[in-house]
């Protein structure tokens, strides 16, 4: 199985802040990397696919970058919104596995 | 519009097989290139990837939990079934199935509610 591990598992922020949230895969994974933002009690929610394709509807301050074995989901400026917990995903072999999640707290 | 629910027992005794069942709208899963998973969280912890179903009955399962899982579809009804054998109390968790839209796309672009299952005696 592809070990997915992101970093840092917590992250305490203001609002404006820039954040980066980085995932690494055990091995390549080209760009089939997807991220979700989770908030409690609810389902995910996709943000970000193959790597740094912005998922309709979601806002332009979320970018995702990477290939191969190192990925950054970006928020250049954090809003209320955006504190939740973030997961990174590979769907490029099965079992397609998750990190363990960065939660983002305010600070 | 696409939404998908789980439904299925909240609560199932350890040894027990868990049936869920995945009722979705807005799509088909006789449509070239789609698919439906299921996905699971225990309380407080992360995503775990389970199975998934395609528009041409390929399936993909977890291989730690392979032995124990089944996936069905029944295009008709709409509906994706998940059938889990000898449940065990670390398998409480809350299970979301989720849409694959498109095999050259995103993994999952809509996903259920979710359903909490509690395994306890």
């Amino acid at each position: 199985d592809i070990q997915m591990t992101q970093s840092p598992s917590t992250l305490s922020a203001s609002v404006g802040d820039r954040v980066t949230i980085t995932c690494r895969a055990s091995q390549s994974i080209s760009s089939w990397l997807a991220w979700y933002q989770q908030k409690p009690g609810k389902a995910p929610k996709l943000l970000i696919y193959k790597a740094s394709s912005l998922e309709s509807g979601v806002p332009s301050s979320i970018s995702g970058s990477g290939s191969g074995t190192e990925f950054i989901l970006t928020i250049s400026s954090l809003q209320p919104d955006d504190f939740a917990t973030y997961y990174c995903q590979q769907y490029i072999n099965y079992p397609w596995t998750f990190g363990q999640g960065t939660k983002v707290e305010i600070k | 519009q696409i939404t998908l629910k789980e439904s299925g027992p909240t609560l199932v005794k350890p040894t027990q097989t868990l049936t869920l069942t995945c009722t979705f709208s807005g799509f088909s899963l006789s449509t070239s290139g789609v698919g439906v998973g299921w996905i699971r969280q225990p309380p407080g912890k992360a995503l775990e990837w389970l199975a998934l179903i395609y528009w041409d009955d390929g399936k993909h399962y977890s291989p730690s939990l392979k032995s124990r899982l089944t996936i069905t579809k029944d295009t008709s009804k709409n509906q994706v079934v998940l059938t889990m054998t000898n449940m065990d109390p670390v398998d409480t968790a809350t299970y979301y199935c989720a849409l694959r839209r498109s095999i050259v796309g995103a993994p999952f672009d809509y996903w259920g509610q979710g359903t909490l299952v509690t395994v306890s005696s």
